[in-house]
């Protein structure tokens, strides 16, 4: 069955521009999770949604990060007033359950976001 | 303190070489734990799951050390296709929040 997928997946922008970037988890997958991944770094969690419950946003960098989703499907991640060290790849991962009790997690490709 | 610490490598090993990488969790809470494979320019995918009882794969075995604090992978028998970074993941008790490790470069050679 497809799997997550992100848009887009490259993205070059101007410092102090908005950007969204968008997750299309896997049908059915209750939880879904947004992480950032600099350069040669590990992955950074960054939000948590697990079907309607309120999300856990303690990942969040600053103010300029936010990110929604409607029920169990679609996500936007949205930074406001970018800045350079913004850039990094923004990674989402779907899961069937939380991943408290153990559920894998089944990530996109990522977009590889560039900030002038 | 980093909340989960791992060994960036890189390790080289030889093909047919034994390896284990360590990590290192604070948070005594922490209550599930996975190893993760990331190859270069590519996302991360689920490579084992770790309990306190050990887990075995294959040539893979994850441990779990809740006393220390520590998990480990052990790869037998390894291929060129092992080449990757390994990730080291924790989930702590009461939250949904993930904490990845920045990874183990481990290279294969032939």
């Amino acid at each position: 069955g497809a799997g997550v997928s992100q848009s887009p997946s490259n993205k070059v922008t101007e410092k102090g521009k908005d950007v969204e970037l968008r997750c299309d988890p896997i049908s059915g997958h209750t939880a879904l999770y947004w992480y950032r991944q600099r350069l040669g770094q590990g992955l950074e969690f960054l939000i948590y949604f697990q079907g309607n419950s309120a999300p856990d946003k303690s990942g969040l960098p600053s103010d300029r990060f936010s990110a929604e989703r409607t029920g169990e499907s679609v996500s936007t991640l949205t930074i406001q007033r970018t800045q350079q060290e913004d850039s990094a790849v923004y990674l989402c991962a779907s899961s069937p359950r939380s991943s408290a009790v153990g559920g894998e997690q089944f990530f996109g490709p990522g977009t590889r976001l560039t900030v002038l | 303190r980093k909340e989960v610490e791992q060994d960036p490598g890189p390790f080289n090993v030889p093909e047919g070489a034994t390896v284990a990488f360590n990590c290192t969790y604070s948070n005594s809470a922490s209550q599930s734990f996975f190893w993760y494979r990331q190859d270069c320019r590519k996302e991360p995918k689920l490579l084992m799951s770790v309990y306190s009882s050990g887990n075995e794969d294959g040539r893979f075995t994850a441990q779990l050390n809740r006393a220390s604090q520590y998990i480990s992978l052990l790869i037998r028998d390894s291929k060129l296709s092992d080449s990757a970074t390994y990730l080291c993941v924790v989930i702590t008790t009461g939250g949904f929040k993930t904490i990845f490790g920045a990874g183990t470069r481990l290279f294969v050679k032939a």
